[in-house]
């Protein structure tokens, strides 16, 4: 079946503009997750959205970036005004109900801030 | 949640079974073994999970010892396109509230395999 999907795959910015990243998860799964990775770094964790609920959002950096999700599916993260250390591949994941359940994470949208 | 020890990495060659060590001593009942991998340049692949038995599907093998202080992921016959970092964490279950879903990676094992 269709796994996690992602877009756009690649997108270059400059500096101070705001990008969009979308995610749809697989159909069915109530949980999905943000993360980012840096170049040669780990997974960090940015937001946990439960159906459309947010209920863990410790992980954005900072108020430029936001994320929603709506009809419980597909989901959105927005950074305003980009800066250069935004630059990573942000992934998304998605699990059947949450919790600990196995995530299942998409190819990754990669961004570079100029 | 207990920590990982996994070699940084290892060589396979094609068509040969790869077999993936880690080790996880601090490992306490409530907690699963879950392998990820991660090829170049793409999002992090579920390969398999386990909490104390044997388990098995369509991509690997996974063994646990009976004292779940270690295990060890079998790839059959590797291919080229097994070519990836291979990450073995622990997660927690069963536990309400916390953040158990927030997946951190430690530096895993890049697994080459050779034509």
């Amino acid at each position: 079946g269709a796994g996690v999907s992602q877009s756009p795959s690649n997108k270059v910015t400059e500096k101070g503009k705001d990008v969009e990243l979308r995610c749809d998860p697989i159909s069915g799964h109530t949980a999905l997750y943000w993360y980012r990775q840096r170049l040669g770094q780990g997974l960090e964790f940015l937001i946990y959205f439960q159906g459309n609920s947010a209920p863990d959002k410790s992980g954005l950096p900072s108020d430029r970036f936001s994320a929603e999700r709506t009809g419980g599916s597909v989901s959105t993260l927005t950074i305003q005004r980009t800066q250069q250390e935004d630059s990573a591949v942000y992934l998304c994941a998605s699990s059947l109900s949450g919790g600990a359940d196995t995530q299942y994470f998409g190819p990754g949208t990669r961004l570079t801030v100029l | 949640d207990a920590k990982t020890t996994q070699p940084p990495s290892m060589d396979c060659a094609e068509g040969r079974a790869a077999n993936l060590p880690c080790n996880h001593s601090t490992i306490s009942g409530n907690e699963y073994v879950y392998w990820y991998r991660q090829i170049h340049s793409q999002g992090p692949q579920y390969i398999i999970h386990g909490l104390k038995n044997n388990e098995t599907n369509e991509m690997a093998s996974l063994i646990i010892t009976e004292d779940r202080k270690s295990s060890t992921l079998i790839l059959p016959h590797a291919t080229l396109r097994d070519t990836a970092v291979y990450y073995c964490i622990v997660i927690v279950w069963g536990v309400s509230g916390g953040s158990n879903y927030k997946l951190t990676f430690g530096k895993g094992t890049l697994l080459t395999v050779n034509p």
